[in-house]
């Protein structure tokens, strides 16, 4: 069972435009993690924010958590084809485990 | 440093036959995960190792499927029999002692299982 909710599944965004992904989940977290998946690759995790976390930068991405509506958001500035991937993000539960939603497909264009 | 290794990356079986994945986790880091991914889904814990036991094997098929981590290092996953709906993409990642599971999971590329 995958627990997050991603908004939306696919965004097509032109290069240089910014890139924002939502995620929503059911449970209460110890932590919040986004990660990353290129066609025919693993997950590359991006950031991880904790609970009691409000907002967290790092480079052009920038998270925010509201525990009070269970929801995160990711947002990539200034989008470069390379972003082109899969992003999930995925909850850690008070026992430890992770769960993933079913992602956002991002495709920017040249 | 070298990341997590998984071998075959690709194999076709047809259904009914055996198939076993291996994984060499980053050196150091005690727990290791093995998940399944369908085609455009987020992936999902089959079995979650901490050192040699396996502390989290809930959504592990086990009629058909097993795993095994032999030293606290390299683990296997087999699936015997197979079935078409095992195709899929079985990823293993490991993460660092301390706060364990808790920390960021780094995984391998995965080995896409194709079942005829």
């Amino acid at each position: 069972s995958q627990q997050g909710e991603e908004d939306p599944q696919a965004l097509s965004i032109q290069e240089g435009e910014n890139a924002t992904m939502n995620c929503s989940y059911k449970t209460s977290i110890n932590n919040l993690q986004w990660y990353r998946q290129n066609s025919g690759r693993g997950l590359v995790h991006l950031i991880l924010i904790r609970s009691n976390e409000r907002e967290k930068h790092s480079g052009r991405l920038r998270v925010t958590l509201d525990t009070s509506k269970k929801s995160s958001s990711l947002l990539i500035t200034a989008s470069r084809a390379a972003d082109t991937a899969s992003y999930f993000c995925a909850t850690v539960n008070q026992g430890g485990k992770l769960i993933f939603g079913q992602g956002t497909e991002l495709s920017v264009k040249p | 440093e070298a990341g997590v290794v998984q071998s075959p990356r690709y194999k076709i079986i047809e259904k009914k036959q055996p198939v076993a994945f291996w994984c060499n986790p980053i050196s150091g880091h005690n727990t290791l995960y093995w998940y399944l991914q369908n085609l455009g889904q987020g992936p999902e814990l089959l079995i979650r190792y901490e050192n040699e036991e396996a502390v989290d094997d809930s959504q592990l098929p086990k009629d058909r499927f097993s795993a095994e981590r032999l030293k606290g290092v390299d683990s296997t996953l087999k699936i015997q029999p197979a079935e078409l709906g095992d195709s899929a993409v079985y990823l293993c990642a490991s993460s660092s002692r301390g706060t364990g599971t808790y920390n960021e999971q780094f995984f391998g590329p995965g080995t896409r299982l194709t079942v005829l």
